[in-house]
């Protein structure tokens, strides 16, 4: 079965570091996403993309926050200068149309901790 | 407001038990999805319903949705322990694109 895939699993960090997230979505999919949940809270939307550009994002993701489609398979999220409270599991997802019936499917996500 | 609250908590039962989860909702929604996360994973699709469907049955899953009472239950039949996650349902916004709103989630433990 078709999966999304992330990498790297696990990555630590110095506070004030860049860190890049990639994500490897399910092929045929157009819809792209980034969501993360702090340790013990909810999963929480951060952003999407769709056609080369950002369709949403939320409050969270201010300008620390940017997204990219380098290539025709990979997807990251670029976190310019991290702080503590930047400390979560990052989950990329996938979904292949717009519709009342869309299916989205997420990766096994990237725990980030910063020091 | 939050949308997406799950009841109960945390769930404690015994194998073979049937598990019920339950989530409320604040807004107008296209689809309403569930998900598992065992510790530390990632989110596994369970089932999705629409919002004009009432019940969707996936093997030992049963999900309803009540649109008049913005909730919807989903029902693990026959448990085991290897259902022993957490439970979140998560919703599609009418005219919020394609973003999903997640709830608190349901810890679910099932001992043999």
């Amino acid at each position: 079965e078709p999966e999304v895939t992330q990498t790297p699993s696990h990555q630590v960090t110095q506070m004030g570091q860049e860190v890049i997230l990639r994500c490897v979505p399910i092929s045929n999919h157009l819809y792209f996403y980034w969501y993360r949940q702090i340790l013990g809270q909810k999963v929480e939307f951060l952003v999407s993309f769709y056609n080369n550009e950002i369709s949403e994002k939320s409050e969270i993701f201010d300008d620390q926050f940017s997204v990219e489609r380098p290539d025709g398979s990979n997807f990251t999220l670029k976190i310019r200068s991290t702080k503590l409270e930047d400390s979560a599991m990052y989950f990329c997802a996938s979904s292949a149309v717009q519709s009342s019936g869309n299916t989205i499917y997420f990766g096994e996500g990237s725990w980030l901790t910063v020091v | 407001s939050q949308q997406g609250e799950e009841d109960p908590q945390a769930l404690s039962i015994q194998e073979g038990e049937n598990a019920t989860m339950n989530c409320s909702y604040k807004t107008s929604i296209n689809n309403l999805q569930w998900y598992r996360q065992n510790s530390g994973r990632g989110l596994v699709h369970l089932i999705l319903i629409r919002s004009n469907e009432r019940e969707k049955h996936s093997g030992r899953l049963r999900v309803t949705l009540d649109t008049s009472k913005k909730s919807s239950s989903l029902l693990i039949t026959a448990s085991r322990a290897a259902d022993t996650a957490s439970y979140f349902c998560a919703t599609q916004q009418t005219g919020g694109g394609n973003k999903l709103t997640f709830g608190t989630g349901t810890q679910l433990k099932v001992e043999l």
